[in-house]
């Protein structure tokens, strides 16, 4: 049971480059959810998902895109990288609400 | 939209002294969640409360929930250079949706 996967671990990506953030969980959750952290800012809430085919906004959407064709799968799609969005990514699964969250081991991401 | 403060941001504490962190929502919760997340890791859960004037422990650590389900507190007896990390507490609302919104974090730093 690996839990929450994410990849990849690391990535450097250049000023206006696309790039997609895998993430993968085997619980048959249906809540995910992106976070970004940034140093004094906490978690900040990207985009999430109640189910396969159902996505919503966070606190911070501008700059991605998520989908859901699979219970397994929510990938962050960054549509043109900025260096704003240098950060470490998390993604996140629970069961339902009120339950406690899974996070993968994060992204870290470096846009220059 | 709900807001989850968190105090002290930064607390430093020679081993074996207590140490608390604060975290108060500007709406009722149904229910808080507390984080650990170690340098260089992933947040982990901890703990959930749900109900008003909960008291939940584990080992060395004190979870209390508010009367009002509007603050809680962690509590943790007689550090240990293990407990370093940043504990997180997220507040989940009544409304739908991800609804789980984090504080910015309590940063322990224990000196030996």
């Amino acid at each position: 049971n690996a839990g929450v996967t994410q990849t990849p671990k690391f990535q450097v990506l250049k000023t206006g480059q696309s790039m997609t953030l895998q993430c993968a969980q085997d619980m048959n959750h249906e809540y995910m959810s992106w976070y970004r952290q940034d140093p004094g800012m906490g978690l900040r809430l990207i985009h999430y998902s109640v189910g396969a085919g159902i996505t919503d906004q966070g606190e911070v959407p501008n700059g991605y895109n998520v989908s859901r064709s699979t219970t397994e799968d929510f990938p962050l799609r960054l549509l043109s990288a900025a260096p704003s969005q240098t950060s470490v990514y998390f993604c996140a699964s629970r069961w339902e609400v009120g339950t406690e969250a899974f996070f993968g081991q994060g992204t870290r991401l470096t846009v220059v | 939209g709900q807001q989850v403060m968190q105090i002290p941001q930064y607390q430093h504490v020679q081993e074996g002294e207590d140490f608390t962190t604060y975290c108060n929502s500007s709406t009722t919760l149904s229910n808080i969640q507390w984080y650990k997340q170690r340098p260089g890791g992933h947040p982990v859960f901890l703990i959930q409360l749900v109900k008003s004037g909960e008291v939940k422990k584990q080992k060395r650590l004190t979870f209390q929930f508010g009367e009002a389900k509007k603050n809680s507190s962690l509590h943790i007896t007689a550090t240990q250079t293990t407990d370093v990390g940043t504990y997180f507490c997220a507040g989940q609302s009544g409304g739908g949706a991800d609804g789980l919104t984090f504080g910015k974090g309590t940063h322990l730093i224990i000196q030996p």
